[in-house]
């Protein structure tokens, strides 16, 4: 099992680029969610998905897009990038079927991007 | 709402020395509390889970929902504990609602 994938590792865009953060999970996790790391910040939730299909906002979804099509993948788009939006992006997932809602989430190695 | 709060930003102890982590909840109803560790320029990692009740890498965690806390503790810290420590709150399982982490220097 590679776990939870993210490409790129790292990003450096101009302001007004869009561009698309990958994320994909081999463990047949229903559950997907996106989070940015800012320093003194801590996590905030962008977007999350509970299954194919389905997505939903969290915390800070502005200037951010996403998309379940499968179950394996969740894809975060960036619009219109802007200097705020520069950090580090982490895709979670969790849930199978078997161990049930409310265990591990399980992080990807991250996407740090900076906005110019 | 739910709210984690960590209020230490960054803790440093001596190598040997008891550390403490504190981690304050607000949930209305049985949340799931998380422990999670992040190494330096590593993935975040689960460290611990409430349920659970177990000890990692010396550490333990007791949920008090009177004192609405789920601090984190080692007796003897060492130096390979250095890391990113989040405290995280669950009610539904599919995200996780973090405190703003503390950061955790073990010296020698």
């Amino acid at each position: 099992n590679a776990g939870v994938t993210q490409t790129p590792k790292f990003q450096v865009l101009k302001t007004g680029q869009s561009m698309t953060l990958q994320c994909a999970q081999d463990m047949n996790h229903e559950y997907m969610s996106w989070y940015r790391q800012d320093p003194g910040m801590g996590l905030r939730l962008i977007h999350y998905s509970v299954g194919a299909g389905i997505t939903d906002q969290g915390e800070v979804p502005n200037g951010y897009n996403v998309s379940r099509s499968t179950t394996e993948d969740f894809p975060l788009r960036l619009l219109s990038a802007a200097p705020s939006q520069t950090s580090v992006y982490f895709c979670a997932s969790s849930y199978d079927r078997q161990s049930g809602p409310y265990n591990e989430q399980f992080f990807g190695p991250g996407t740090r991007l900076t906005v110019l | 709402a739910q709210r984690v709060t960590q209020p230490e930003k960054l803790l440093s102890v001596f190598k040997g020395a008891p550390v403490e982590l504190k981690c304050n909840y607000s949930y209305s109803g049985s949340p799931e509390l998380f422990w999670y560790v992040q190494y330096s320029r590593q993935r975040l990692q689960l460290l611990l889970r409430h349920i659970s009740r177990e000890s990692i890498k010396g550490f333990t965690a007791d949920l008090n929902k009177g004192e609405t806390s789920f601090h984190l503790k080692k007796p003897f810290a060492q130096e390979e504990d250095s890391a990113m420590y989040y405290c995280a709150l669950s009610n539904s399982g599919y995200a996780l609602n973090f405190g703003k982490g503390t950061s955790l220097l073990v010296t020698p």
